[in-house]
C-alpha cells in the first residue's frame, strides 16, 4: 500500500497568514493526489484534485502543487472559516490512502 | 444539488452484521462510481471500498475482503455496505463517497460526501 505523510501535524497560524502543509508519499503517485478539508463532527470536504485542480466552489486562497511523491497545499491569506483539519488522499492505486491529517488552528 | 445520506448505523455487537445504506440525490447515480470510507481517531481515513457505476467492478481494501460487500441499486438510486463479522476495531464513523472520471487514465477522484453514519462495535 502506499503510504501518505503530512507535516506538521498541526500549525498554528493568524487570520490572513500563508499556510503550507506538505504531503510525501511512498512511492510516484504522479499527480493523483487530492485534498480535503473536515471541520469538527462534519463530513470531509473536497478541495483539490489532480494535485492542482481546485474542485467547483473552493475559495482561489487555496493552491496545490507537486508531482510524483512530494506535494503541498497552500492557503495564501488564512480566513477564519479555514481552521479546520487538512487530508490529502492518493488516488493512483488500491487501496486509496489518506495522509494522517493537518489541524490548523488559530494562533 | 448533489446529496448522499447515509443511515443504518448503531450499536453492535462483535461478530454481528450490519447493513449502511447511502440514499443519493440531485444527480444521476447510475453514471457515478461510489465508494464507502471510514474514520476512527486512530487510523484516521480509511478507504474501504469501490463499486463501478454498473456494479460491474469492486475492490476492497483487504482486510475487509470477505467480510464487508458493497452493493448498489442504480434503481432505488441507493448505495449499501454490508458489514459480516463486525469487529471492536470496526467502529467508526462511515462515510459514503461520489467519485469522477477525468484522464486518459479514468482516475477516480472524490467530489461529493456523505454525513456519515456511526457504527460502534461493543458487547
Amino acid at each position: 500500500d502506499i503510504r501518505m505523510t503530512q507535516s506538521p501535524s498541526s500549525l498554528s497560524a493568524s487570520v490572513g497568514d500563508r499556510v503550507t502543509i506538505t504531503c510525501r508519499a511512498s512511492q510516484d503517485i504522479s499527480s493523483y493526489l487530492a485534498w480535503f478539508q473536515q471541520k469538527p463532527g462534519k463530513a470531509p470536504k473536497s478541495l483539490i484534485y489532480a494535485t492542482s485542480s481546485l474542485q467547483s466552489g473552493v475559495p482561489s486562497r487555496f493552491s496545490g502543487s507537486g508531482s510524483g511523491t512530494d506535494f503541498t497545499l497552500t492557503i495564501s491569506g488564512l480566513q477564519p472559516e479555514d481552521f479546520a483539519t487538512y487530508y490529502c488522499q492518493q488516488y493512483k492505486s488500491y487501496p486509496f490512502t489518506f495522509g494522517g491529517g493537518t489541524q490548523v488552528e488559530i494562533k | 444539488q448533489v446529496h448522499l445520506e447515509e443511515s443504518g448505523g448503531g450499536v453492535v455487537q462483535p461478530g454481528r452484521s450490519l447493513r449502511l445504506s447511502c440514499a443519493a440525490s440531485g444527480f444521476t447515480f447510475s453514471s457515478f462510481a461510489m465508494h464507502w470510507v471510514r474514520q476512527t481517531p486512530d487510523r484516521g481515513l480509511e478507504w474501504l471500498a469501490i463499486i463501478s457505476s454498473d456494479a460491474s467492478n469492486i475492490n476492497y481494501l483487504d482486510s475487509v475482503k470477505g467480510r464487508f460487500t458493497v452493493s448498489r441499486d442504480n434503481s432505488a438510486n441507493t448505495l449499501f455496505l454490508h458489514l459480516d463479522s463486525l469487529r471492536v476495531e470496526d467502529t467508526a464513523v462511515y462515510f459514503c463517497t461520489r467519485s469522477f472520471v477525468y484522464g486518459v487514465a479514468r482516475a477516480h477522484a472524490f467530489d461529493f460526501w456523505g454525513q456519515g453514519t456511526r457504527v460502534t462495535v461493543s458487547s
